[in-house]
């Protein structure tokens, strides 16, 4: 049972216009979520994060969007550039799981020129 | 130099075999992690050791075996590689319960 989904395994956006980027969680208890970037043949690489006491976090052209209600959260990419296709994937952790990281499966982007 | 490094970067084996990969950081962390990655899934955490004496069972442990022989190394074993252990192993460093994960590029295994 996947706790952490994202439902699309690929996106394809226009260079310069907003990318968006979806993530559904199961866990009521999940208080820190994070978003990682992975290039072909690298590691995945810290994007941005954000806690459950926050509902946006915002760095350069990323921003994190936190629905608790729904157990949704979003990351918007604007404008979208060449050097932002890789594979997005949405982690989850809990305090009480001492903030284990559960993954969700990723969400390639492709941006277009 | 990278922070993180994995030895071997691919590794072909066969069935039966023991095969151990290697992970190295320079980060100084306390936290190290093993992850494994199945094509259409996430990352899935194997072991994780939160200091030199410190060893835990990730969520899927069956199979493998670590070793944490300092602060900056930290082994993963395959006492008998079988073939649905092939995917790409993934070994990370953390210095606090939230902090950043940094990775190292990943090993690629394949169990014939």
């Amino acid at each position: 049972d996947q706790q952490v989904k994202q439902n699309s395994p690929s996106l394809s956006v226009q260079e310069g216009r907003i990318s968006i980027l979806n993530c559904d969680y199961t866990n009521s208890m999940f208080d820190y979520f994070l978003w990682y970037k992975k290039y072909p043949a690298e590691g995945p690489t810290f994007l941005i994060s954000i806690s459950s006491i926050k509902d946006k976090n915002e760095d350069g052209r990323f921003t994190v969007f936190l629905n608790k209600s729904a157990k949704h959260l979003s990351l918007h990419i604007v404008p979208s550039q060449p050097g932002d296709s890789a594979v997005y994937f949405c982690a989850a952790s809990a305090r009480d799981s001492n903030y284990q990281l559960i993954w969700g499966a990723g969400t390639k982007l492709i941006i277009k020129p | 130099d990278a922070d993180v490094t994995q030895t071997p970067r691919n590794r072909i084996t066969k069935t039966g075999k023991r095969i151990m990969l290697e992970c190295s950081q320079t980060k100084g962390h306390d936290r190290m992690y093993w992850y494994r990655q199945d094509p259409g899934l996430g990352l899935r955490l194997i072991y994780y050791s939160f200091d030199v004496k410190d060893i835990n069972k990730g969520e899927i442990s069956d199979g493998y075996s670590v070793s944490r022989q300092a602060q900056a190394k930290f082994s993963l074993s395959l006492e008998s590689a079988i073939p649905n252990q092939t995917a790409l192993y993934f070994c990370a460093t953390g210095g606090s319960a939230q902090e950043t994960q940094y990775f190292g590029p990943g090993t690629r295994l394949l169990v014939l």
